[in-house]
C-alpha cells in the first residue's frame, strides 16, 4: 500500500554539523510534504512544509528539497545546536486533510 | 503565540472503561483531528473533523471512538469501553482555512491498565 518511509532510524552529527535526514514516500499523488519535530514527551512541532510544485524550500538554518522523480524528501539542518536534538518526522498529504507520517529518524547532536 | 492546549497530560484508566480527551484548538482554526502514537511507533491518524462533523476517519476509528465539538472551542475525544491496545499518546491538531498547516498539542498519555 501506500506508505512514507524514512531510510535511516538514527543519525548523529557533530555540534556545528550540517545534517541531512531523508524521507521516501510512494504516492506520487501528494501534493504537500511537511516536516515536524518531536521532542521527547511533546508533541509534533513544524519545522517546514513544501508544495509538490515546488523542489526547494528553506527556512531558518532548514531547507526540505523535493525530488518528485524518485519521490524523495530530505530535511537539511545548518550549523546544528544541541538544542536540535529530537526526532523528526516527515509527512504527506494526499488531497484530502489527513496527514500520513514517516516513521522516525532520530537526530543526535554530539557536543 | 496560540496553540493547541490538550488536557489531561496523562490519564491512567482500566480496561472497560470510558474515557474523554480534551483539546482547545487554536481559536481561528476550523479543521481540527485527532491522531495517536503508540510508544516508539509512527504519529498515526484517527479522524478529522470540518463543520461539526467528521470529515474522514480511519480504519482505527471504530465504533468505540467518538468525537464532539460541544462549544465553540473544545474539541473532545471519547473511547467508550478501553482496552489494553488503546495506550498511546494522543494528540490533538489544527489548522486553519486555506492552509495545510496543522498544529498540534501536547498530547494526552493515556494508560489502560
Amino acid at each position: 500500500g501506500e506508505s512514507v518511509g524514512l531510510h535511516l532510524p538514527t543519525l548523529s552529527v557533530q555540534e556545528g554539523d550540517n545534517s541531512i535526514i531523508n524521507c521516501a514516500y510512494s504516492n506520487s499523488a501528494s501534493d504537500y510534504f511537511i516536516w515536524y519535530k518531536q521532542e521527547s514527551g511533546k508533541g509534533p512541532q513544524f519545522i517546514i512544509d513544501i508544495r509538490s510544485n515546488m523542489d526547494k524550500r528553506q527556512g531558518q538554518r532548514v531547507t526540505v528539497l523535493l525530488n518528485k522523480t524518485v519521490k524523495h524528501l530530505s530535511l537539511q539542518i545548518a550549523a546544528t545546536q544541541p538544542g536540535d536534538s529530537a526526532v523528526y518526522f516527515c509527512a504527506e498529504r494526499v488531497g484530502n486533510e489527513k496527514l500520513t507520517f514517516g516513521t522516525g529518524t532520530r537526530l543526535t547532536i554530539i557536543p | 503565540e496560540p496553540e493547541v492546549t490538550q488536557t489531561p497530560s496523562h490519564q491512567v484508566t482500566q480496561m472497560g472503561q470510558e474515557v474523554i480527551l480534551r483539546c482547545v484548538p487554536i481559536s481561528n482554526h476550523l479543521y481540527f483531528y485527532w491522531y495517536r502514537q503508540i510508544l516508539g511507533q509512527k504519529v498515526e491518524f484517527l479522524v478529522s473533523f470540518y463543520n461539526n462533523e467528521i470529515s474522514e476517519k480511519s480504519e482505527i476509528f471504530d465504533d468505540q471512538f467518538s468525537v464532539e465539538r460541544p462549544d465553540g472551542s473544545n474539541f473532545t475525544l471519547k473511547i467508550r469501553s478501553t482496552k489494553l491496545e488503546d495506550s498511546a499518546m494522543y494528540f490533538c491538531a489544527s489548522n486553519r482555512q486555506g492552509s495545510y498547516e496543522q498544529y498540534f498539542g501536547p498530547g494526552t498519555r493515556l494508560t489502560v491498565t
